[in-house]
């Protein structure tokens, strides 16, 4: 798990705002993985990635766009057209799609 | 679509006694089964997981059961020790099924309490 960093911890969002929340890992994973959390409900997938230069959305993948660049680094910007983007953010990866998925620390994201 | 239930949604226990969560998942292709936890604020860890193969697998005081007609599996923690305390989340995949990729279905959680 020490091999997946987000940053930042707390982020704070302006109304009409984009930010965009940072995920990396330095554990030669293909996979990357973008979850949103709301409290007391499990995890939703956002976009996922099986490799670099390639991403996939997720089940609920409006208003959020990422990309793969790098193999290390897995962004994630959360547009002015999501409404309800307060939530706790966490970054997965994995060998690949068929292993075991690592979390990263998580991003909170507030609206202000 | 793909779906996980899980009960119950808060167990709340004494130290030193067991706890039982729960999952029933809709997918009957289903053939991997991780159970996470995430205390406060910080990252689920993954701490035991299952495959179809199997019907049980046990580490130290954590168990899952799995029963594929069913289509039920179920974290047994014994010996609860306060440092047990946390949410729990079950999730299913299919796991080397073609088609692309086999995304986890997380459950709800369980907000399990051990009270000393």
């Amino acid at each position: 798990d020490g091999g997946i960093t987000q940053s930042p911890k707390y982020l704070f969002r302006k109304e009409g705002q984009n930010v965009t929340l940072s995920c990396e890992q330095n554990l030669n994973h293909d996979a990357m993985y973008w979850y949103r959390q709301d409290p007391g409900q499990g995890l939703r997938l956002i976009y996922y990635s099986q490799i670099v230069n390639d991403f996939q959305k997720g089940d609920i993948a409006e208003g959020y766009s990422v990309s793969r660049e790098k193999k290390e680094s897995f962004p994630l910007t959360v547009t002015s057209a999501q409404k309800n983007p307060t939530a706790f953010y966490l970054c997965a990866s994995s060998i690949n799609q068929e292993e075991t998925q690592y979390f990263g620390p998580g991003t909170r994201l507030l609206v202000l | 679509g793909e779906n996980v239930e899980q009960h119950p949604s808060t167990l709340s226990v004494q130290e030193g006694d067991s706890a039982v969560i729960k999952c029933t998942y809709s997918d009957s292709a289903s053939n991997y089964f991780p159970w996470y936890k995430q205390e406060l604020g910080k990252r689920p860890q993954l701490i035991i997981d299952i495959r179809s193969n199997v019907g049980e697998k046990k580490d130290q005081r954590i168990a899952v059961t799995l029963n594929k007609t069913a289509k039920h599996f179920s974290l047994h923690i014994t010996e609860t020790q306060p440092e047990d305390s946390a949410v729990y989340f079950c999730a299913a995949s299919r796991r080397g099924a073609s088609g692309g990729y086999n995304k986890l279905i997380f459950g709800a959680g369980t907000r399990l309490a051990v009270h000393p």
